[in-house]
């Protein structure tokens, strides 16, 4: 069983670099089996995605916030992480890691999510 | 024009069925995408119920009970999610979602509400 967990700082100054990283268990992130992916969602609405990884180390972004973003992997570490850049308070959320399988593309598994705070 | 249109909020009794829909902008074409669906109850994160694309491609995400389906609408350009015999832990936020131009899109979510 796949199992995710998110971390990084709860609270970031407007400007500077949103940084979060998701730990795997239960499977390789180097494994071509799956998909690690980032969602956010803004207080009380729906989920919008950011992007993911593939386990070649290409990734893919939404293109709505594609000038910002980067998410990249530690095969060492079996983590993958996400970087916005120059946030703003539009960027407060919660941050999801998931990922799910690439036979299927759905998204069977979710971190707890980290709500970042954008404020200074 | 957003690419998946849910709508807001939808009430059912206990018992009955809900249907909740997920309508593509116009040019996108339901029968060949695949509509998942995804339910988050307030404090944590979605969980995946089902994909659809056709009756013979189709399925169940692990453990979710029978009585949530999907199917299409291929008239009206959406997606369904039918939830039969509801039952109060249904209470939920229900997303949709297709893969559009090589990344997700979320519908903006249903809150169905059992009383």
């Amino acid at each position: 069983q796949v199992q995710l967990q998110g971390s990084g700082p709860g609270l970031v100054k407007p400007s500077q670099t949103l940084s979060l990283t998701c730990t795997v268990s239960g499977a390789s992130i180097s494994s071509g089996a799956y998909y690690w992916t980032w969602i956010r969602q803004h207080p009380g609405k729906g989920l919008e995605y950011i992007g993911y990884i593939y386990y070649t180390g290409n990734s893919y972004y939404n293109p709505s916030l594609k000038s910002r973003v980067s998410i990249s992997m530690d095969t060492s570490k079996n983590q993958f992480s996400l970087k916005v850049n120059s946030v703003t308070a539009a960027d407060t959320a919660v941050y999801y890691c998931a990922s799910g399988d690439t036979s299927g593309w759905s998204l069977d598994y979710w971190g707890q999510g980290t709500l970042v705070t954008v404020s200074s | 024009q957003a690419v998946l249109t849910q709508p807001s909020s939808l009430s059912a009794s206990p018992g009955a069925s809900a249907s909740l829909t997920c309508t593509l902008r116009s040019g996108i074409n339901v029968t060949t995408h695949t509509i998942y669906w995804y339910q988050q109850k307030p404090g944590s994160p979605p969980q995946y119920l089902l994909r659809y694309k056709s009756d013979s491609k189709n399925q169940q995400g692990s453990g979710v009970p029978s009585r949530f389906s999907g199917s299409k609408d291929a008239s009206a350009n959406a997606g369904i999610l039918l939830i039969s015999g509801l039952q109060s832990e249904d209470e939920a936020d229900y997303h949709c979602m297709i893969w559009h131009n090589s990344g997700c899109v979320f519908g903006g979510g249903t809150k169905l509400t059992v009383l």
